[in-house]
C-alpha cells in the first residue's frame, strides 16, 4: 500500500523568504501526486498536480513541486511567500481510485 | 454549480446518539469519498463509492455507514456516536480524471 510521508509538521518563514515542504512517498511504480491547501476553516482545495510529463509543474499563485522519480519525492517550493500562504499543504498520491493523504505541514508566514 | 456541499457546519452529539452527514455534487461525478481529519493526522478515508449503488470501506470505516441510491448524493451515518468520532469531516467527489478530488467545505462533530 502506498504511504505518504511530510517531513516537517511545521515550517515557520518570514514574509518574502523561500520555503520548500517536503514529501517522499512509498512507491515507484507510476503514480499521480498531488499538492492541496487547506486555509483555516475551510475545505481543501487543489493547489497542483504532477501526472505525466514535465517534472517540474507550476500553480497560479507562484508555488512549484518538481516530481522525483528516483527519490520518490514531490517537494513543493516557493521563492517568496506571502502572509496569505499561511495555510496547511497536504501532499498525496493515488492509490488505485483512492488518494492517499500525508500528514500535512503548516505553513505560517511571519511579517 | 455548487460544487460539492455538506450540511450540516457544525454538530453536537450526547454519546450514543445517531446522526447523518449529507453529501451532495452536482457535478455528475462518479466517485465520491468521506473523509475525517484529526490535527496533525492528515485525512483519514473512512468510506468511498465509485457510483451508484456501489461503497467500498476505506481505512477508517468502523462506527459509520454509508449509502449511495443516487449519483448525487452520498450520506454518511453515525450510529451510536462515541467521542473518539469528533473529528472534522470531508466529502469529496471525483469525475475519474486522474484522481483529482474537490472538496466540500467541512462538517465540525462533537461527541460529548
Amino acid at each position: 500500500a502506498q504511504s505518504v510521508t511530510q517531513l516537517d509538521s511545521q515550517v515557520p518563514v518570514f514574509e518574502e523568504a523561500p520555503v520548500e515542504l517536503r514529501c517522499n512517498y512509498s512507491s515507484s511504480v507510476s503514480v499521480y501526486l498531488f499538492w492541496y491547501v487547506q486555509y483555516p476553516n475551510q475545505g481543501l482545495q487543489l493547489l497542483l498536480k504532477y501526472l505525466s510529463g514535465s517534472t517540474l509543474v507550476e500553480s497560479i499563485n507562484g508555488f512549484e513541486a518538481e516530481f522525483n522519480k528516483s527519490q520518490t519525492s514531490f517537494h513543493l517550493r516557493k521563492p517568496s511567500v506571502h502572509i496569505s500562504d499561511t495555510a496547511e499543504y497536504f501532499c498525496a498520491v493515488t492509490e488505485f481510485n483512492k488518494l492517499i493523504f500525508g500528514a500535512g505541514t503548516r505553513l505560517a508566514v511571519h511579517p | 454549480n455548487a460544487g460539492v456541499t455538506q450540511t450540516p457546519k457544525f454538530r453536537i452529539l450526547k454519546i450514543g446518539q445517531s446522526m447523518t452527514l449529507q453529501c451532495a455534487q452536482d457535478m455528475n461525478h462518479n466517485y465520491m469519498y468521506w473523509y475525517r481529519q484529526d490535527p496533525g493526522m492528515g485525512l483519514k478515508l473512512i468510506y468511498y463509492s465509485v457510483g451508484a449503488g456501489i461503497t467500498d470501506k476505506g481505512e477508517v470505516p468502523n462506527g459509520y455507514n454509508v449509502s449511495r441510491s443516487t449519483t448525487e448524493d452520498f450520506p454518511l451515518r453515525l450510529e451510536l456516536a462515541a467521542p473518539s468520532q469528533t473529528s472534522v469531516y470531508f466529502c469529496a467527489s471525483c469525475g475519474g480524471d486522474y484522481n483529482e478530488q474537490f472538496f466540500g467545505p467541512g462538517t465540525r462533530l462533537t461527541v460529548l
